[in-house]
């Protein structure tokens, strides 16, 4: 059965203060593994696909990459707007559906 | 371009009635998945339509049942309601891996 765990549950960090956000995957035959920023009430917006170990992605402030066993999203001198909640999913083999981790709240302070 | 509508936004039901909710996906996508999602986790998966067949499906009981119809848009309904299904359903629509989500249907069962 696959298994997507993220963490820290919670992060606060000062506007400026750089940090990652770790995503560990267990699944057969790796398809995909995604990044989507969810805002509170509101459906989880995509951000990155990532395919094979080695790859990295940007947008903005935002850097993800990807190992044979995790995948780390940087966030690089962050402002209060980008306090959301981060979610990363993964897909395998024939599966179609996505396998979502619980999340990491991030909250930028001014 | 229109992204992935969901309707309704909110929905009061009692325990033991029936609900359903509808989604139209983003322009030329072909596929629908739903997810229900609970405070606090992350989005799982409930079933997956494509050419308005029932493709694959999670673990959920059949009380929930869906359909999709000629122009890619979709149902998901849910019977004899119970408590443990208030929750965020969303949908996603696709053409290929990456999945768009919707805004959203909030339900709640008093």
């Amino acid at each position: 059965e696959d298994q997507v765990t993220q963490s820290p549950e919670a992060l606060r960090l000062q506007e400026g203060e750089s940090s990652s956000l770790n995503c560990s995957y267990t699944v057969s035959g790796l398809r995909g593994l995604f990044w989507y920023r969810q805002d509170p009430g509101k459906g989880p917006e995509f951000l990155f696909t990532l395919y094979s170990a080695g790859e990295e992605k940007e947008k903005e402030r935002l850097k993800a990459t990807l190992t044979k066993k995790e995948s780390f999203l940087h966030i690089t001198a962050p402002k209060p707007e980008d306090s959301a909640t981060y979610l990363c999913a993964a897909s395998s083999g024939s599966a179609r559906q996505l396998t979502f981790g619980s999340g990491t709240q991030l909250t930028v302070l001014p | 371009d229109a992204g992935v509508t969901q309707s309704p936004t909110h929905l009061i039901k009692t325990r033991g009635q029936q609900v359903t909710l509808r989604c139209s996906p983003k322009s030329g996508h072909d596929t629908v998945s739903w997810y229900q999602q609970a405070l606090g986790q992350g989005p799982q998966f409930i079933f997956q339509y494509y050419e308005e067949e029932e493709r694959q499906r999670g673990n959920f009981p059949d009380r929930f049942s869906g359909h999709q119809f000629p122009n890619y848009s979709s149902e998901l309904n849910v019977n004899a309601l119970l408590l443990g299904d208030s929750a965020l359903y969303l949908c996603a629509s696709s053409m290929d891996n990456e999945q768009y989500f919707g805004p959203g249907t909030r339900l709640t069962v008093t």
